[in-house]
Order: structure tokens, then sequence, then C-alpha cells
């Protein structure tokens, strides 16, 4: 079964300092990745997208995510965080012989102290 | 920007009463999916929509809901009965999707519609 998998319910990580949000995936297929950002009382909002080419796709805000194909990994990175990046962050999946819809991973909850 | 409309964005009502929520999607789209979001469980996939055909909706309790398009501007999702246990928070969203080939262009999402059932 296809699945997405985000270890850690939460990251805390100071102001200026790098951070990492971690995402795995099982699929059967090649994968289209993407990261997506909930602030509270809001929709989900799209950061950035894997679909091939370069393993390191940028994104919106300063956010970056690294594909590895080897790991099945596709961890949401930025070089410098802020206190405005606290929010909630989901990594997906879409496979390409599948239906359309996203398979969302449980979501994991960015703070960031100042 | 081009955005997804939902309304309402809150609702409160007692157990039983019928619930319905609508969803705008963005002008073009032709894919349309209903979330819903808890603590407990996390987003949720209730239903999807292609060109306004029901794709997929095993994700949803089908006694008691419904979802439809009537147009290609609105999406609807109703409860009826609704229970205390609906209470979540109810994300549509929208896509675009190519005939015959999963996309590779992200799902855009309303704001929500925040229920709570006494």
């Amino acid at each position: 079964a296809q699945s997405v998998a985000q270890p850690e319910d939460q990251v805390n990580v100071a102001e200026g300092n790098p951070l990492t949000v971690k995402c795995t995936y099982s699929v059967s297929g090649n994968p289209y990745l993407f990261w997506y950002v909930q602030y509270p009382n809001r929709g989900l909002q799209f950061l950035l997208k894997y679909i091939t080419g370069d393993n390191l796709v940028k994104g919106s805000y300063g956010f970056e995510a690294e594909f590895n194909k080897s790991q099945t990994s596709f961890h949401l990175k930025k070089p410098s965080a802020l206190v405005s990046d606290s929010a909630l962050y989901f990594c997906a999946v879409r496979v390409h012989q599948a239906g359309t819809a996203l398979i969302f991973g449980k979501g994991t909850t960015l703070s960031v102290s100042s | 920007d081009a955005r997804v409309t939902q309304t309402p964005r809150h609702k409160v009502t007692e157990m039983g009463q019928e619930v319905t929520m609508r969803c705008q999607p963005i002008l073009g789209h032709n894919t349309v999916f209903w979330y819903r979001q808890t603590m407990m469980q996390g987003l949720e996939l209730l239903a999807y929509f292609r060109n306004r055909a029901p794709l997929d909706d095993s994700g949803m309790p089908k006694d008691r809901f419904s979802a439809e398009m009537p147009d290609a501007t609105l999406a609807t999702l109703k409860i009826q009965p609704s229970e205390p246990r609906d209470s979540a928070v109810y994300f549509c969203a929208s896509g675009l999707v190519p005939l015959g080939a999963p996309s590779n262009q992200p799902q855009h999402f309303g704001d929500g519609t925040r229920l709570s059932i006494l």
C-alpha cells in the first residue's frame, strides 16, 4: 500500500538555525512528491514539489527539499529558520500510475523560537 | 490570485441537524477533493470528483454523508443527520488533472469549514 511517514510529530529549532522536517514514502511506482504548510485557521498551502530531474528542489519562502530515491525520502529543509516558519507541515505523494488523490503524512509541527 | 472558496467558515449546530458545506473551486480546475481534518486522525480524504463525476468516495461514511457537484463552480458536502463525532475542519481542494494521466500539479486548498456538532 502507498504511504507517507513523517516520523516526528514536532520539530523545535532556534531562529537562525537550519531546519529539517523529515518525510519518507512507500509507493510501488515513481512518485510525485509535495510539501504543504498550514498556518492556524488556514488551509494547506503548496510549498514545493518533486516531479523528476534535479534531486534538490526549491520552493516558496526559502524552503527546499531533497529527493533521495535509495532512501525513499523527501526531507524539507531551510538554511536559516524564522519564527514565522512556525506552522504545521505536510508531506504528500501521488503515484504516477495511480489515481489523482494525494496521500498525506500525519504532519509535523515546526516550532521556531526567538 | 485564484483561490478556492469555502462557505461557511464556521458552523455550530445541534446533533441531528442537516449540514451543508459549499466549495467554489478555482476556475478551470477539473478535479475537486473533500478532506476532513481532526487532531486524532489528521487529514482524511473523503471524496473526489473529476469533471463533476465522482471518482472515489470510499473515505466517506455513506449512510450520512453525500457529496455532489451540481455544476463546475460548486461542490457540496452534506451531512444528514449530523453527529458530534462529525466535528472537524472540512477542506475542499481543487486541481487540474489531464485526461489519462496523473497530475504533477499541486492541489489548492480552501481555508476550510470548522464544524461543531453539539
